[in-house]
C-alpha cells in the first residue's frame, strides 16, 4: 500500500483565482498522478507527473490551466488556475502499485 | 458510449442483505480489474483486485469477473452499516492507466 497525504482537504475559492494542491507520499515513487472526480462522473485522469519532466496530461486538460509541479520522487503540486464554478470538484492525487492505484483523502473544491 | 459503466444507483439494503454491485466495459484489452470503496469525504480504497476471468473471495467480498461478456461483478455478503459507501469499478489493460465507473452509491439499513 502507500500512505499518501493531501491538503488542504477542502477549500472554497473566488471566481478567478488559483489553489495549489499539494500532495505527499511516504515513499518514492516514479509516477504520480492526479484525478478529478465530479459529482455523479467517473474519476477521470488529468495528468501524469514524472519527477524530472513535464507532466503529460490527458485529453481535454492543458498545463496552462492545470501546471504540475515534481521537484522530488515524493512531493507534487497541481494548481487549478483561473478558476470558474466549473471547476468545483474534488481532486486526487494517486500512486500505484504495480498496477493498482492508491489515493490520498483528496481535495474539495468549491468555487463561487 | 462510456468505457466502464456502472448503475449510479442509489442501492439502500437492510442489514444482513446480499449487495450485488456491476459494471459493464467495451474494451476487450482489459485485463486487470478492481473494485474501489469511498466513504464519504474520503479519497477511495482498493477493496478487490482480480486479474483476468474468473472469481476471488475475501471475506464477505466476492468479486467475479466474466471477460467473454465483459461484465465484472462485486458482492457483499451479510453487509453491515459500515457498508455504506460508494463503490467504484475500475480496471486497466497492462499499464497504469485505469477507466473508472461513475461509483455505485450503497446504503445499508440497520
Amino acid at each position: 500500500s502507500a500512505v499518501i497525504s493531501q491538503k488542504p482537504s477542502r477549500d472554497i475559492c473566488q471566481r478567478g483565482t488559483s489553489l495549489t494542491i499539494q500532495c505527499q507520499v511516504d515513499s518514492q515513487v516514479t509516477m504520480m498522478f492526479w484525478y478529478r472526480q465530479q459529482p455523479g462522473q467517473s474519476l477521470t485522469l488529468i495528468a501524469t507527473a514524472n519527477q524530472g519532466s513535464e507532466a503529460t496530461y490527458e485529453s481535454g486538460f492543458v498545463i496552462d490551466k492545470f501546471p504540475i509541479s515534481r521537484p522530488n520522487l515524493t512531493f507534487s503540486t497541481l494548481t487549478v488556475s483561473n478558476m470558474s464554478p466549473e471547476d468545483s470538484s474534488i481532486y486526487l492525487c494517486s500512486v500505484n502499485r504495480g498496477l493498482v492505484a492508491f489515493f490520498g483523502q483528496g481535495t474539495r473544491l468549491t468555487v463561487v | 458510449q462510456k468505457e466502464v459503466e456502472q448503475d449510479p444507483g442509489p442501492l439502500s439494503v437492510p442489514e444482513g442483505a446480499i449487495v450485488s454491485l456491476n459494471c459493464t466495459y467495451s474494451n476487450s484489452a482489459f485485463q486487470y480489474f478492481m473494485w474501489y470503496r469511498q466513504y464519504s469525504r474520503k479519497g477511495p480504497e482498493l477493496l478487490m483486485y482480480t486479474y483476468s476471468s474468473g472469481n476471488k473471495e475475501d471475506g464477505r467480498f466476492t468479486a467475479q469477473v466474466d471477460k467473454s461478456s465483459k461484465y465484472i461483478s462485486l458482492f457483499i455478503r451479510d453487509s453491515q452499516p459500515s457498508d455504506s459507501a460508494t463503490y467504484l469499478c475500475a480496471m486497466s489493460p497492462n499499464d497504469y492507466k485505469l477507466s473508472f465507473g461513475a461509483g455505485t452509491t450503497v446504503t445499508v439499513r440497520a
